[in-house]
Order: C-alpha cells, then structure tokens, then sequence
C-alpha cells in the first residue's frame, strides 16, 4: 500500500491566488513527521515546511502552511498569494521512525504551475 | 558552507559497467540516505545509513552497494550498471531521526545505455 498518496499529478493556479495541494498518508505509528518538499525546474530539492505527528498547531512557514488533520491522515499543503516563482514539483513526504532508523518515504508528487 | 556535495553531477556508461557515487556532507549528520528519481515515480529510498560503519537497505536495493567508512560520507557502488538503472539520484542527510529536514545534494544525473 502506498505510504503517501498525492493524487493530483498536475495543478494550475493563477497568480496571487491560494492553491492546496492533497497529501494523504497511511502508517500505524504514533510518532512520525510530515514534509513538504519543492522541486523546481533545475532539479534541487527545498524544504518548505515541517509537521510533527504531536504537533497541535498546523505548521506554517510564510505563505506556506499545513493543513494537518490527523484523523484523515491528511497533511495538504496550502500556499497563498501564488507567485509565478512557486511553478514546480511539490513532494510530500513522511517520516517513520523504526529503533534507530529513520526514513522518509516520499510521494509521487504534484507539478504546480502558476499563470498570469 | 557546502552541505551535501555529490560528485558526479553527470555520468553516462555502457550497460555493465561499475561506477561510485560520493556523497560528502559537512554538517556532522549522522544520517545519510541515497534515493532515485523516476518520472512519475517520486523518490524512492535505495539505502541509507544511521553512523559511520552501518548501512540499511531501503525500497530499492537490488543492484547496488554502499559504504559508510567514514562519517562525512556515503558511497553509492552500481557494480554493472543495467539500463534499468538511468536515473537522477540524491543524497541526502539530517542530524537524527527526531529532527527536521533532509538536508538534500543536488543530484546525480546517470544514463545507462
């Protein structure tokens, strides 16, 4: 089963506008960490935003924020006032820790492009 | 302040062939990993390693290797390299499992032909 499920392959927005990229995710554990990742055009990857399983508040990160609910076991990411610069891939992702180790399993991503 | 550091950025070889990837970090992580990219696919864990002298398998293992002598840094091997495996690869590392982010390279460009 997949770990992390985002199911918009693609998304347009137009610019100055919000947009909510889908992200949902699927383990038994209690303690995990949820990520939101960009990949622009030439191929790094940044870190955008972080959620702790414990964490009560969503996180957020300038116009970045994580709509976080638990009991769905959804963590969408939600970027306001779009910004021609925010055209990429976006990767969801989920950190489970098992002992000693820790991964981050990733989803297949969604490309956001902003218009004017 | 370098980070994550892979070398190379582009390598093309004939099917068969061995090559390494280094992946250097300078931020005293203890956690490395190493992932590919496909199109349409994500990123997908290959191994990755909680100290100096260990390594784990990930999601997809099978045909590579890899080294952790030292701490700085983490060694990819394709021992013979199959077309299967054309793909950008990326290290990454963090401090420990409880922290925040990967701190990613900027990739590793392979094609195999």
């Amino acid at each position: 089963a997949q770990k992390i499920t985002q199911t918009q392959p693609g998304m347009f927005v137009q610019e100055k506008e919000a947009v909510t990229l889908d992200c949902t995710y699927d383990t038994s554990d209690q303690s995990y960490g949820l990520f939101w990742y960009k990949q622009p055009s030439s191929g790094e990857m940044i870190f955008l935003i972080y959620q702790g399983s414990y964490d009560e508040q969503n996180a957020t990160e300038g116009r970045y924020s994580l709509n976080f609910q638990k009991a769905r076991k959804s963590a969408n990411l939600v970027i306001s006032a779009s910004q021609l610069g925010d055209s990429a891939m976006y990767f969801c992702a989920m950190r489970e820790i098992a002992g000693t180790a820790s991964k981050l399993t990733f989803g297949t991503g969604t490309r956001l492009q902003v218009t004017l | 302040n370098a980070g994550v550091t892979q070398t190379p950025k582009f390598r093309v070889l004939k099917t068969g062939q061995s090559m390494t990837l280094l992946c250097a970090q300078d931020m005293n992580h203890e956690y490395m990993y190493w992932y590919r990219q496909d199109p349409g696919m994500g990123l997908r864990l290959i191994h990755y390693s909680v100290g100096e002298g260990t390594t784990a398998k990930g999601e997809v293992p099978d045909g590579y290797n890899v080294s952790r002598l030292k701490k700085q840094n983490f060694l990819l091997g394709l021992e013979s390299a199959a077309p299967s495996q054309t793909s950008v690869y990326f290290c990454a590392s963090s401090y420990g499992p409880y922290t925040g982010e990967l701190f990613f390279g900027e990739g590793s460009r392979l094609t195999v032909l």
